[in-house]
């Protein structure tokens, strides 16, 4: 069965950074876009961008761009998303979503990894 | 960015009532709506795709209509398992965007 598991919660200070990890398993990683959404405490979600896992190839929100980096590593069916220069307002939950089609990003998504708090605080 | 707006944003109801929330888009989205279910401290779940097509697993309950800028999400029986969060979702136009959420509550 498709599985996306997160890496555990952090707590960072202003200023820092945050690396979340996403593992895919139960499908062909490379056949489906990867994409980032946050929701802050309350609130709806936020979408942040999408990986190819294929390709590489990235897509960023407006709203994240030039604060925003995915990686990904085939070799672990992995992805990853880095947010720098962290502000109070980005503690939320994180969360890795998988696109259901493989050709092009559908923007909407089927399978969710459980989620990674982010606290920003000093 | 185009707008979504859902009302209400919580209501309460009985198991085996009929509930219908709706999402407006702040310009016409086609049938580019998806409507997922939260529950607290969890992951959204998809629930209906491109406005009235349900995603694999989801009770047949479930039922979303709709095109342009007005979408309805209708569970015909509410069930225990069902209180939760409900958000829509455009996938029309980059960014993809969501409601604010309509929360389920038990009456």
């Amino acid at each position: 069965q498709v599985q996306l598991v997160q890496s555990g919660a952090e707590v960072k200070k202003p200023g820092a950074s945050v690396k979340v990890s996403c593992k895919a398993s139960g499908y062909t990683f490379t056949g489906y876009f990867i994409h980032w959404v946050r929701q802050a405490p309350g609130q709806g979600p936020e979408w942040m961008g999408w990986i190819n896992p294929n390709s590489g190839a990235t897509l960023y929100a407006q709203n994240f761009q030039g604060r925003v980096t995915m990686t990904r590593d085939t070799s672990i069916t992995t992805a990853y998303m880095e947010l720098s220069r962290l502000r109070s307002d980005d503690t939320a939950v994180y969360y890795c979503a998988r696109d259901p089609y493989g050709d092009y990003a559908k923007y909407y998504f089927d399978y969710w990894g459980q989620g990674t708090l982010v606290t920003v605080s000093s | 960015d185009i707008q979504m707006t859902q009302s209400p944003s919580s209501l309460s109801a009985s198991v085996g009532d009929r509930v219908t929330i709706t999402c407006r888009a702040s310009q016409s989205i086609s049938n580019y709506l998806n409507w997922y279910q939260q529950n607290p401290g969890k992951a959204p779940k998809l629930l209906i795709f491109a406005a009235s097509s349900l995603h694999s697993g989801v009770p047949s309950r479930f039922s979303g209509s709709g095109s342009g800028t007005d979408f309805t999400l209708t569970i015909s029986s509410l069930q225990p398992e069902d209180f939760a969060t409900y958000y829509c979702q455009q996938s029309y136009i980059t960014p993809p965007t969501f409601g604010q959420g309509t929360k389920v509550e038990i009456k």
